[in-house]
């Protein structure tokens, strides 16, 4: 059974750091064609893609974000972390990590149940 | 980026209608285009990736087609549990994935 579970802060500054944590169980990211990706949704909106890091530690970035955005993995811990620079109001979300196997494609098919992220002062 | 537009934005249909929601994307995909349904409050549900392969445990009312630009996803039977928002999403460039800006399906 894969879960994935996402943790951190529910409340950052505009200008801070904000360090996302992916928690998983049920499969390896050490596995051949295995990934974890984030993804967010602005409140009432539609879902953006983010970052994607695969078992062989190659890492895929949104072009928009890509000078914000740092994915790494963990593989001991069945972690997988996500730092966003620079955080602004409109990066409010609820941030989602979601587990990818190739199989005719990558597609998200375990996610966890995201955590939502406020940008104020 | 690839771009992927869907369309309706939004649609209203009864219990037992049929609906088509569809996706384009402004590059050819191949098949590499997945369908999602999001109910308020809750994760994305994969429904069909690969454009036509339904996810296990996924009711059979549930379709996709297409290929390269333009792509369908169908419900044959509107059951009162589908009222949700759909998206479609491109794998083809794994480079950047990008999603549908949404179809919310309602009630009428």
């Amino acid at each position: 059974q894969i879960t994935l579970k996402e943790s951190g802060p529910t409340l950052v500054k505009p200008t801070q750091t904000l360090t996302l944590t992916c928690t998983f169980s049920g499969f390896s990211l050490s596995t051949s064609g295995v990934g974890v990706g984030w993804i967010r949704q602005p409140p009432g909106k539609a879902l953006e893609w983010l970052a994607l890091i695969y078992w062989n530690d190659d890492k895929r970035y949104s072009p928009s974000l890509k000078s914000r955005l740092t994915i790494t993995k963990d593989t001991s811990k069945n972690q997988v972390v996500l730092t966003m620079t620079n955080m602004d109001p409109v990066d409010t979300a609820t941030y989602y990590c979601a587990h990818t196997e190739y199989q005719l494609g990558y597609y998200f098919d375990y996610w966890g149940q995201g955590t939502l992220v406020t940008v104020s002062s | 980026d690839i771009q992927m537009t869907q369309s309706p934005s939004s649609l209203s249909a009864s219990v037992g209608d049929r609906v088509t929601i569809t996706c384009r994307a402004s590059q050819s995909i191949s098949s590499y285009l997945n369908w999602y349904q999001q109910k308020p409050g809750k994760a994305p549900k994969l429904l069909i990736y690969a454009a036509s392969s339904l996810q296990s445990g996924v009711p059979s009312r549930f379709s996709g087609s297409g290929s390269g630009t333009d792509f369908t996803l169908t419900i044959s039977s509107l059951q009162p549990e589908d009222f949700a928002t759909y998206y479609c999403q491109q794998s083809y460039s794994t480079l950047s994935i990008t999603f549908g800006q949404g179809t919310r399906l309602e009630i009428k």
